[in-house]
């Protein structure tokens, strides 16, 4: 697509639940990433994914977070259990290649994020 | 220590006057710097990248890079009351990693 588009936009939830938030990147981009914002603060890395696997996941809090992207496209953030405390937006990105490249390629593009609530 | 550091403000300026935005960072090998910018409620979008030391000026925008200080800015020319936004310094940590640090952001405010 012509940009990173996020679904949902806004999902709300009880705690304990089960959450699944899905990004779809710029076609072509190989590299995707999560990231997670709270209010007031720098987006927080969670996972990198180039191709269909995760190249870095250090940034995902603990065992509830899991992210997938099977065909090397379209990726899904999945929470388990969830807790007040993962109440969030969570933004994906893409950019053609990884941020390790020194070039324009290496770019970072947003989605809109998915806003999280957990009651 | 946090891998990239910014004063989050608010800044404000007057409507004309040049805006001065820092960030300094902890990995001495880091490679590639970006300014995001982010409206409320929006996500961060680009608006420079620099790889070098020194200066690098896109129309009213400059980011400065300085790798022996470990130090990089942004500035902005002609403020405008558009230009009212948080601004995130972001920085890969280290040549290849794939990665990604963010700055809490500094706050701007223009006033008209």
């Amino acid at each position: 697509g012509a940009g990173v588009s996020q679904t949902p936009s806004n999902k709300v939830t009880e705690k304990g639940k089960y959450v699944e938030l899905r990004c779809d990147p710029i076609s072509g981009h190989t590299a995707l990433y999560w990231y997670r914002q709270s209010l007031g603060q720098g987006p927080e890395f969670l996972i990198y994914f180039q191709g269909t696997g995760a190249a870095d996941d250090s940034g995902l809090p603990n065992d509830r977070f899991f992210a997938v992207r099977p065909e090397g496209s379209v990726s899904t953030l999945k929470i388990q259990r969830t807790e007040r405390g993962d109440s969030a937006v969570y933004l994906c990105a893409s950019s053609l290649t990884g941020t390790g490249a020194r070039s324009g390629a290496n770019v970072l593009t947003f989605g809109a994020g998915s806003r999280l609530t957990v009651l | 220590q946090k891998e990239v550091e910014q004063n989050s403000g608010p800044l404000s300026v007057p409507e004309g006057a040049i805006a001065s935005l820092n960030c300094t960072y902890s990995d001495r090998g880091s490679q590639s710097f970006f300014w995001y910018r982010q409206y409320s409620g929006k996500s961060p979008e680009l608006i420079m990248s620099i790889y070098s030391n020194g200066d690098k000026e896109d129309g009213r925008f400059t980011a400065q890079l300085n790798k022996a200080s470990q130090y990089v800015s942004l500035l902005i020319r002609d403020s405008q009351p558009s230009d009212s936004a948080t601004y995130l310094c972001a920085v890969n940590p280290v040549s290849g990693a794939n990665n990604l640090f963010f700055g809490t952001g500094t706050r701007l405010t223009v006033i008209p």
